[in-house]
């Protein structure tokens, strides 16, 4: 199985610009995430959606949207980037609802450049 | 608040055994993760600690103390694909993961 697909694998992005990055899974599970990582920092939590149909705002949720009309799909949009969105973007997966601990599964990641 | 402290870097020999310390303070606790990500690449899944106590996996290990805030991640005889970015993280009381920044181990012929 292919587990978590994302999609660009990297991208150079004028500021000002809007961007949808997209992430697809094919393991039914019900929550997702949206994740950025910048060096020296830990993994910041964007945006999440326990189920399809609900998402939550995360630790750093500003300038950032999603949408989760299936199980499968969680595209993450930036409306007008900035250089500070500048990052790897992780997209992950798990099995709870968001009511108990389970395990989180990463996508390969999406290197975005704010010019 | 909440707060994830681990070393930025470590060194070891190869065959030899490495201890990486994670300390922390949250306002609620669901467990303690432990991932492995080598550079370039997505995070990956070690361990996952709930009660006070070892979980010995293979080569690895990971110790969890609730009480002292504190857990541990040993990786015995050391190889060369060992050498990654090891991530500590907090599940808190809303099933979230609050993340350390990741301590980074070079493995040495």
């Amino acid at each position: 199985t292919a587990g978590i697909t994302q999609a660009p694998t990297s991208q150079i992005l004028a500021a000002g610009r809007s961007m949808t990055l997209r992430c697809t899974q094919d393991m039914r599970h019900n929550a997702m995430y949206w994740y950025r990582q910048d060096l020296g920092l830990g993994l910041r939590l964007i945006h999440y959606s326990n189920t399809a149909g609900t998402t939550g705002k995360g630790e750093v949720p500003d300038g950032y949207s999603v949408s989760r009309a299936n199980t499968d799909d969680f595209p993450l949009t930036l409306a007008s980037a900035v250089p500070s969105q500048t990052s790897v973007y992780f997209c992950a997966s798990s099995d709870s609802a968001g009511g108990s601990p389970d395990t989180q599964y990463f996508g390969p990641g999406t290197r975005l450049t704010v010019l | 608040g909440q707060n994830i402290d681990q070393p930025t870097e470590m060194t070891a020999t190869e065959g030899a055994i490495v201890q990486i310390n994670c300390t922390y303070q949250t306002s609620g606790f669901n467990g303690l993760f432990w991932y492995q990500q080598h550079a370039g690449e997505a995070p990956t899944f070690l361990s996952y600690n709930v009660l006070d106590g070892l979980e010995e996996k293979g080569r690895f290990s990971s110790f969890l103390s609730r009480s002292k805030g504190y857990s541990y991640l040993l990786l015995k005889e050391l190889q060369m694909k060992d050498s990654a970015s090891y991530l500590c993280a907090i599940m808190d009381s809303n099933y979230q993961l609050i993340w350390g920044a990741g301590t980074k181990l070079i493995i040495k012929p």
